[in-house]
This record gives structure tokens, sequence and C-alpha cells, in this order.
């Protein structure tokens, strides 16, 4: 009963290393979304996917890239970090119709030295 | 542009004492979906309730109870007889009636139930 899973769970990197948050999700949904959750501000929007090789960007969207090859999974790319994305990372996933909640992972604790 | 406000900041309660929590949004759409999420200790995001806009009727879940209030764009949410394990980040959330149904976050509400 996995559900949605993010690897890894936490790391640190240092200003202007690269990275991929992999995202992946066993409920077969069509819809996929990475958001970033900062103290006081919430969960924001960064990408997400309405389907399997489809992208869009979100609210916060700058420093950040996406791919979606597989319908299951969806990766977050940071290719050069900087210390103003230190947040913890979400990903969630929810299926038509448009009133199903999403369901979120775990999250991943980022760190940008 | 879609806006969800949670005016409380922090809340701190006694166990058995009833809490609400409260959650003001702004859209134009005229279909839209509103929820609530709690966020416990340990991090994960738990989905707690949903609600569409042409349901107005309240709901009780238990010690949860939900007031959704078009004229006042409000969807508050009651927990009564506050327990330790309700203390968590709540957070509301809307979705409009757009083609990837994006939830917009308020900002949360860290509720603290002492003993």
């Amino acid at each position: 009963n996995a559900g949605v899973t993010q690897t890894p769970k936490f790391r640190v990197l240092k200003t202007g290393q690269s990275m991929t948050l992999l995202c992946a999700q066993d409920m077969n949904h069509e819809y996929m979304y990475w958001y970033r959750q900062d103290p006081g501000m919430g969960l924001r929007l960064i990408h997400y996917s309405v389907g399997e090789g489809t992208t869009a960007k979100g609210e916060v969207p700058d420093g950040y890239n996406v791919s979606r090859l597989k319908k299951q999974n969806f990766l977050l790319g940071l290719e050069s970090a900087a210390p103003s994305q230190t947040s913890v990372y979400f990903c969630a996933s929810s299926q038509p119709p448009r009133n199903q909640p999403q369901h979120f992972g775990d999250g991943t604790r980022l760190s940008i030295l | 542009a879609q806006k969800v406000t949670q005016a409380q900041t922090e809340i701190s309660v006694v166990e058995k004492e009833d809490v609400t929590l409260d959650c003001v949004y702004e859209t134009r759409d005229t279909t839209y979906y509103l929820f609530w999420y709690k966020q416990p200790p340990s991090g994960e995001l738990v989905f707690l309730i949903r609600r569409n806009s042409f349901d107005e009727q309240n709901e009780i879940s238990g010690r949860y109870s939900w007031n959704f209030q078009k004229s006042t764009s409000s969807f508050n949410f009651t927990i009564t007889a506050s327990q330790v394990v309700d203390s968590a980040v709540y957070f509301c959330a809307l979705s409009e009636s757009g083609s990837a149904r994006q939830l917009t976050f308020g900002s949360g509400t860290q509720l603290t139930v002492l003993p």
C-alpha cells in the first residue's frame, strides 16, 4: 500500500550542484504535482503534469525542471542548486474527476549550503 | 487569481476544549473545490475533507465538523473535545475548475493541544 513514494527523504547539497528528486505513484493517477513548503507560506506549486509526456509550470517554477516519461514517475530536477531552494518538497498525485483529493508523499527535506 | 487565507497562525488549547480553524478563500470561478489537510509533526500531509462549491451542506465526522458558507467565502473547521493527537498544522486549500486541479494552499494554522 505504497501510494506516493519520494526519493530521497533528505539531502544536503552545495550551491551549484545538481540533483533529481524522484516521485513514484502506484495508484495509476493521471495527474502529478511538485510543491515546495517553506515556513509560514504553506505549499506552493512548482510544476505539474496532466499525463505521461506532459508538464506545465506552476506558481514558482524558476530554477526547476521536470519530466514525466512514465505515467507512474514524476522527476524534479535542480540544475544548479541555490540556497533559496532549501525547502521541503512534496510530490502529489490525483485522478479525475476534478474533485478528487491529491495524495501526497512524505516529503523530501533539501538543504542547500 | 485564487487565494486562501488562514489568519490564525498558531492556536493553543487545553485538551477537551473545542477549537475552530478559520479559512477564507477568493476565487472568480463559480465551480471550485475546497479541502482541508492535516500535517502532524511527522510531516506527512493527510487529507481530511473536500467540499464542492455547489454543496453548502455542513458535514460532521466524529469530532470534526466543517462549516461552508459561500456568502462569506469561508470554510471553517471545528474540532470538538480536542485531543493531544490533534496537534498538527492544518491547511485549507482551494482548487478551481481548471484543467489540472492545482491546489492553492493557505499558510496553515499550527494547532497545539495541551494536556
